[in-house]
């Protein structure tokens, strides 16, 4: 069955690196696209970014600059990498199958929580 | 961005409808789904397309809209639906989510 796994650190200092590991089963990455969405706590999602099937990226135009999604096939594995981190940078980040105009995020991992403090 | 927009909370009676509405900043077509998020859960998709329900999700849920006006139903409400709804358009990039809808039993 469709599962998506996150992994990272669960705190990270302000002025940093945050780097994640979405883990994904039962799809190929060369046919879905994965997105990372996430959302302070008490708030609604907030898009992120995508790895699409073919190996592109887009990101949202308020995180680019800090932002970097990358994948490893051999591995089921897609990437985030946002740099700079800040306060309200706290939440809880997801990747999610993403599927588009079509259904939109069909199938979403558990989620990894992750706060910025010194 | 495309800013959708939808009522803070509503409060309902088991067994009774809970409607909630969604409005789109401009034009999303069909392409708006809704997601149900319980307390420290990560968002189920319910319905995809403005109507179509998800895999395995009950038919007491249903959507209907298109355009920039959208409406989500749970008829009728059972005491397992209190969460937060979500509408999200994927019509554009990038992908927006409304602020959600706190579903409340009265």
């Amino acid at each position: 069955q469709v599962q998506l796994k996150e992994s990272g650190p669960g705190l990270v200092q302000p002025s940093e690196t945050l780097s994640l590991t979405c883990t994904v089963s039962g799809f190929s990455l060369t046919s879905y696209s994965v997105s990372w969405v996430r959302q302070p706590s008490g708030k609604g999602p907030e898009w992120m970014g995508r790895m699409w099937y073919d190996g592109d990226t887009a990101y949202n135009s308020a995180l680019k600059s800090r932002l970097s999604i990358s994948r490893d096939t051999s591995k089921n594995q897609v990437f985030l990498k946002m740099n700079s981190l800040q306060t309200d940078d706290t939440g809880t980040y997801y990747c999610t199958r993403d599927l588009m105009g079509i259904t939109g995020f069909d199938y979403w991992g558990q989620g990894v929580m992750v706060t910025v403090s010194s | 961005d495309i800013v959708l927009t939808q009522s803070p909370a509503l409060a309902v009676s088991l067994g009774q409808r809970a409607t909630i509405s969604c409005r789109a900043s401009e034009s999303v077509r069909s392409s708006m789904h809704w997601y149900q998020q319980k307390s420290g859960q990560q968002p189920k998709l319910l319905i995809y397309g403005a109507s179509n329900l998800a895999s395995g999700v009950p038919a007491r849920f249903s959507g209907s809209g298109s355009g920039t006006d959208f409406t989500f139903t749970i008829d009728p409400v059972e005491a397992d639906d209190i969460a937060t709804y979500y509408c999200q358009q994927s019509r554009n990039d990038p992908p927006t989510f409304g602020s959600g809808t706190k579903l409340e039993i009265k």
